[in-house]
């Protein structure tokens, strides 16, 4: 069965340093993968998500992701966060056999940004 | 409509009372999920509509959660003889399609609680 896993539940970081994100996930097939952000009271929205193609990939608000298969990582990375940033990220894994929008969540890591 | 809606973005119910949740995807969108998130549980997948069939229920907890979609459009989710652990914030999403490149739109959730 699919799983994603992240294994920080609460990140405290400063402002203007770098953030990075764990998402490792198991999977038979090739996976989709996507990031979304979740602000108190709001909806979940995409930041990124990677098909195919350049492991490398770029999103909205300067957030990037590489698709590592061999560690079957999916890790969440921005060089300097804003205050703005603050919120709950949740890593997602979808089926390329099945309907992909019928996603397997993380558990979220909440990010706290301090002055 | 520019976003996924949902309503009632709150509700407060007693344990035994039935509920309906209601979904306004974007328009055009063929494609409609429902998800819950709850503490302990985080996000889980409910159902998911193609059209006004829905193909895969595997993720409603028990036969008191049922759903309809109509006209290819708007949805509801109807939680019979609510119980306290059905407290939780249900999201609903649409998409342009089941399968491809297509990226699920949240609405920003309605969020249930039984006394």
């Amino acid at each position: 069965a699919q799983s994603v896993t992240q294994p920080d539940i609460h990140i405290t970081v400063s402002e203007g340093a770098s953030l990075e994100l764990r998402c490792n996930y198991s999977y038979g097939a090739t996976p989709y993968l996507f990031w979304y952000v979740q602000s108190p009271g709001q909806g979940l929205q995409l930041l990124l998500k990677y098909f195919s193609g350049d492991t490398l990939v770029q999103g909205i608000k300067g957030f990037e992701a590489e698709f590592k298969r061999s560690q079957s990582s999916f890790n969440l990375r921005k060089p300097s966060v804003h205050w703005s940033d603050a919120a709950e990220y949740f890593c997602a894994v979808g089926s390329v056999t099945d309907s992909w929008g019928k996603l397997q969540f993380g558990a979220g890591t909440q990010v706290v940004v301090t002055p | 409509g520019a976003g996924v809606s949902q309503s009632p973005s709150n509700k407060v119910t007693e344990k035994g009372k039935d509920v309906e949740l209601r979904c306004d995807p974007i328009s055009g969108h063929t494609a409609l999920y429902w998800y819950r998130q709850s503490l302990g549980q985080g996000l889980e997948f409910l159902i998911y509509f193609q059209g006004n069939s829905a193909p895969d229920k595997s993720g409603l907890p028990s036969d008191r959660f049922s759903a309809e979609r109509t006209g290819g459009s708007v949805s509801t989710l109807t939680i019979q003889r609510t119980q306290q652990e059905d407290s939780a914030v249900y999201l609903c999403a649409s998409s342009l399609a089941l399968s491809g490149a297509n990226v699920l739109t949240f609405g920003a959730g309605s969020r249930l609680t039984v006394l």
